[in-house]
C-alpha cells in the first residue's frame, strides 16, 4: 500500500503566480488534511476536506488559498498570486474514514521568489 | 481552543543515554489523543508514539515512553539508549474527537530538535 503522495516535491513560483500543490492519499483513505510548516516553527492546520467536501478550513487564510478534494483524482490546494510569506513547505495527510491516525506525505516546499 | 506548549527549543544526549521531552497542553475536551512525532532532516513526519486519555496506561514502543500526567496536562517522551538516527526535531500533538467517527486536526507544538551525540 502507497504512502500519502505529494507532487511536487520542491516548487519555485515568482510573486504574483499561482502554486498547484497535489496530494494523493493512501488507498482507503477519504478524509485529506493540509498542513503548513513555516522554517523552525511547527506545522500549523489549514483544512480538512471529505471527498468532494471541506469540512474544516478554519486555519486558511481567508484570501488567495483554496483546497478541494474531488470525487476522482488528489486533493489540491492552491495559492493564487503568491507572495515571499508564502514560502513554507507544505503537508498534507490522510486518514481512513473511521480512526485517529494520520498519515503524512513527504511535503511540498514551495519557494516564492 | 487547544493548546499545545513544547519548552525545549533544543536538547542533546549522548549516544546510548536517555533523554526526556517536555510537553503541556492545554483543553477542555476529556475525549483526546496525544502524539509524538518525529521529523528528521529529509522531513518526513514519522509518528513515533500515540496515548489514549482514557488510558492511565503509559504507551511505550520499543526504546520510546511516554509519561502521561493527564490531571497537570503533561505528555512527555523518554528515549532510552538514544542512537544517532533519533536526531531530529520532535513535535508533540494534540487531537480530539468532536463527535462521530472521524477526529479533525492536529494541533502541533513548536518542537524540540534533539541532537544525539557519538
Amino acid at each position: 500500500n502507497a504512502g500519502v503522495m505529494q507532487n511536487p516535491r520542491h516548487l519555485v513560483r515568482r510573486r504574483g503566480q499561482e502554486a498547484r500543490l497535489r496530494c494523493s492519499p493512501m488507498k482507503g483513505h477519504s478524509h485529506v488534511y493540509w498542513y503548513r510548516q513555516l522554517p523552525e516553527e511547527g506545522l500549523k492546520f489549514m483544512v480538512y476536506l471529505q471527498k468532494e467536501n471541506i469540512i474544516d478550513e478554519s486555519g486558511m487564510p481567508k484570501e488567495r488559498f483554496s483546497a478541494e478534494f474531488p470525487k476522482e483524482g488528489p486533493s489540491i490546494l492552491r495559492i493564487q498570486q503568491v507572495v515571499r510569506g508564502d514560502s513554507a513547505a507544505y503537508f498534507c495527510a490522510s486518514s481512513p474514514p473511521i480512526g485517529v491516525e494520520q498519515y503524512f506525505g513527504p511535503g511540498t516546499r514551495l519557494t516564492v521568489t | 481552543a487547544q493548546t499545545v506548549t513544547q519548552s525545549q527549543p533544543e536538547m542533546s544526549v549522548q549516544e546510548a543515554e536517555t533523554v526526556t521531552l517536555s510537553c503541556t497542553y492545554d483543553t477542555s475536551e476529556n475525549n483526546y489523543y496525544l502524539f509524538w512525532y518525529k521529523q528528521p532532516p529529509s522531513r518526513q513526519m514519522i509518528l513515533v508514539i500515540r496515548q489514549e486519555a482514557y488510558k492511565q496506561q503509559n504507551a511505550t514502543e520499543n526504546r520510546f515512553s511516554v509519561n502521561f500526567q493527564k490531571a497537570a496536562k503533561s505528555f512527555s517522551l523518554k528515549i532510552s539508549d538514544s542512537q544517532l538516527g533519533d536526531t531530529a526535531m520532535y513535535f508533540c500533538a494534540f487531537i480530539f474527537n468532536a463527535g462521530g467517527t472521524s477526529y479533525g486536526k492536529l494541533t502541533f507544538g513548536q518542537g524540540t530538535i534533539l541532537t544525539v551525540h557519538p
